[in-house]
């Protein structure tokens, strides 16, 4: 049974904290994704990586950062946690490469609260 | 870039009742559409895609059509029951290049018994 593993359920951070969010995907998949989700706004990428250590941004990338150190570890870096980042946040991956476009393969996301 | 729009944000149907959600993307050259259901509280996963080359695709109570002269995709979900009550998301992307699926924004379906 494929598996992606976010390390966290639920964080509570301070404003100014800095966290860190893990992914870790048993599949061998080459593209790993970060997503926020937030009421009516659906699923808004953050980054994403195809390569181990290669990382692009995606569509709300300000006052994050990734690491991808490994093929099947991905995270998700806040370095000043604020308050409007308080949201959940998913992982996910998908094979890519000449499997061409295909199923995404969510975590249980990360619900985050900055206080 | 893709752009996806989905419709309705909200549909509430009876059980039994059918249901259609509809999608439209800006970038021709995508050719993957998959929908993926996320019950409360818990992950998204897929339910059922399409590929440029097929017009409609079923798996038993749900389809998907997919027009791409209009650039338009819709999941439909016939005799409802309350466990399809979820938010359902559609997204586009191409088999080539990253393969970033971009996503709508969603539909929360309710099914009332």
């Amino acid at each position: 049974d494929v598996k992606v593993t976010q390390s966290s359920r639920y964080l509570v951070k301070r404003t100014g904290e800095k966290v860190f969010l893990e992914c870790v995907q048993d599949m061998d998949h080459e593209n790993m994704f970060w997503y926020r989700q937030d009421p009516g706004l659906g699923l808004r990428l953050i980054y994403f990586s195809y390569d181990v250590k290669m990382k692009e941004k995606g569509d709300i990338p300000e006052g994050y950062s990734v690491s991808r150190e490994k093929k099947e570890r991905f995270s998700l870096i806040l370095e000043s946690a604020s308050t409007n980042q308080t949201s959940m946040y998913l992982c996910a991956s998908t094979q890519g490469g000449a499997a061409g476009a295909g199923e995404l393969f969510f975590g249980e996301g990360s619900r985050l609260t900055v206080l | 870039g893709e752009n996806v729009e989905q419709h309705p944000s909200t549909l509430s149907v009876q059980e039994g009742d059918s249901a259609v959600i509809k999608c439209t993307y800006s970038d021709s050259a995508s050719n993957y559409f998959p929908w993926y259901k996320q019950e409360l509280g818990k992950r998204p996963q897929l339910i059922i895609d399409i590929r440029s080359n097929v017009g409609e695709k079923k798996d038993q109570r749900i389809a998907v059509t997919l027009n791409k002269t209009a650039k338009h995709f819709s999941l439909h979900i016939t005799e409802t029951q309350p466990e399809d009550s979820a938010v359902y998301f559609c997204a586009a992307s191409q088999s080539g290049g990253s393969y970033i699926p971009t996503f709508g924004r969603g539909t929360s379906l309710i099914v009332h018994p």
